[in-house]
């Protein structure tokens, strides 16, 4: 069954360093998305990407991040100076189409297992 | 108001019980409502979902229950099993809406 990877699946930097968190969508997926688990917290929607454009963003997603698809295959979330409240577990998700309120099989979203992001 | 408020945080069900996970949101625009499963690990994915007209759900041992006037939906697992154990999320949506608003979870342990 095809999956959304993520790599790498823990990553430890010290504060103020940038990141990239890196993923492999679903290859005939459209849509892509990035969502944040704080320990012990609820899964935060992030940012939403289609057509090489973000499509919706939340509040936390601040100048201090920011997605890219750098070839067909790779969504990357870059954190460009980290903070320690950046610890967190980030996941990335894709769909074939988006609108999540439309509840058709196409806009499932699927999730990677998740990068933990550890920030010292 | 576009917040999931779940309840319990965590449960602990003997083999064959009925575990039944709470879940009651504010914002009346939400039009779908998912539940994710989560095993350590993974990621969570889409177990089932709802749409507000319709009252009740079944796939296979796992139901879900809308009550739309009270704003509330929650999740009962029939005949439950040690491999049901796993962490349980409700969500909400909006029509249209790329993000899913998540409750906090319900870590589920199933006895043998």
């Amino acid at each position: 069954e095809p999956e959304v990877t993520q790599t790498p699946s823990h990553q430890v930097t010290q504060m103020g360093q940038e990141v990239i968190l890196r993923c492999v969508p679903i290859s005939n997926h459209l849509y892509f998305y990035w969502y944040r688990q704080i320990l012990g917290q609820k899964v935060e929607f992030l940012v939403s990407f289609y057509n090489n454009e973000i499509s919706e963003k939340s509040e936390i997603f601040d100048d201090q991040f920011s997605v890219e698809r750098p070839d067909g295959s790779n969504f990357t979330l870059k954190i460009r100076s980290t903070k320690l409240e950046d610890s967190a577990m980030y996941f990335c998700a894709s769909s074939t189409f988006g609108g999540t309120g439309e509840y058709f099989s196409g806009n499932i979203q699927y999730f990677g297992a998740g990068t933990r992001l550890s920030v010292l | 108001q576009q917040q999931v408020k779940q309840s319990p945080q965590s449960l602990i069900v003997q083999k064959g019980g009925i575990p039944i996970i709470n879940c009651a949101y504010e914002n009346t625009a939400f039009d779908y409502f998912p539940w994710y499963q989560q095993f350590p690990g993974k990621g969570p994915a889409l177990l089932i979902a709802i749409r507000p007209d319709v009252s009740e759900k079944k796939e296979g041992r796992f139901t879900i229950s809308f009550n739309k006037s009270a704003k509330q939906f929650s999740l009962h697992i029939m005949d439950s099993q040690p491999g049901d154990s796993a962490t349980y999320f409700c969500a909400a949506a909006r029509r249209g809406d790329d993000k899913i608003i998540f409750g906090k979870g319900t870590r589920l342990h199933i006895l043998p």
